[in-house]
């Protein structure tokens, strides 16, 4: 397995805000990582495949960075819908593990 | 349009069996993988597996193998995740999703509304 660990935890951020979240593999998993979007009550959403590969509908206000262990998930200009709770996967080999994610509170 | 359709809620006792379905619509449904996710609740994600609808071959997450099966029924373009002795440790939420190669790079991109299954002891 490959675990992964995701910082912070939870942060809290205003409408507007420019908002970024870590993401670290135990290994060099080179840039197979995709990050995901959970809203409350809903099943997730892929964001950003590839650590920086735009999902297709997915606003341009999403970007992803990084390669080997550490990645990056940045929102610019956080809106309403974007309180959330974001999920970074690794892709590099099964089993396809997640880390334990980000929440974004509203402030 | 692709669209994945799972149950909305199973409820069972522990020790009985169980199967759950994600029933795939809008694609060749033995193009994609399809791979299942588990949601304790208030906690994150899990990988649980994956199957090949075109073969019926089935990956296991390590944590899963031997409790779980997957399944595929490609005359109902249906996956299936089966219990055979249900415990209260499986009370979740499961969603299955396309599993999708994306240049050589993995990554679920649709997914079902997943279905809540509920044990009580």
């Amino acid at each position: 397995d490959i675990p992964m660990a995701q910082s912070p935890s939870s942060l809290s951020a205003s409408v507007g805000d420019r908002v970024t979240m870590t993401c670290r593999a135990s290994q060099n998993i080179i840039n197979f990582l995709s990050w995901y979007q959970q809203r409350p009550g809903k099943a997730p959403r892929l964001l950003i495949y590839a650590a920086s590969s735009l999902q297709g509908g997915v606003p341009s206000r999403f970007s992803g960075s990084g390669s080997g262990t550490d990645f990056t998930l940045t929102i610019d200009s956080l809106q309403p819908e974007d309180f959330a709770t974001y999920y970074c996967q690794q892709s590099y080999t099964a089993p396809f593990t997640f880390g334990p994610g980000t929440k974004v509170l509203i402030k | 349009e692709v669209q994945l359709v799972q149950p909305g809620t199973e409820v069972k006792k522990s020790g009985e069996s169980l199967r759950i379905s994600c029933e795939g619509s809008g694609y060749d449904f033995t193009k994609y993988w399809i791979t299942w996710v588990r949601q304790v609740p208030g906690k994150g994600l899990e990988w649980m597996g994956r199957v090949n609808p075109a073969t019926s071959y089935v990956n296991y997450g390590p944590s899963f193998q031997g409790h779980v099966t997957i399944s595929t029924d490609t005359s109902m373009s249906t996956v299936y995740l089966q219990w055979s002795s249900l415990t209260a440790s499986d009370t979740a939420m499961y969603y299955c999703a396309t599993h999708r190669d994306y240049g050589g790079h993995d990554a679920f991109d649709f997914w079902g509304q997943g279905t809540v299954v509920t044990v009580s002891s």
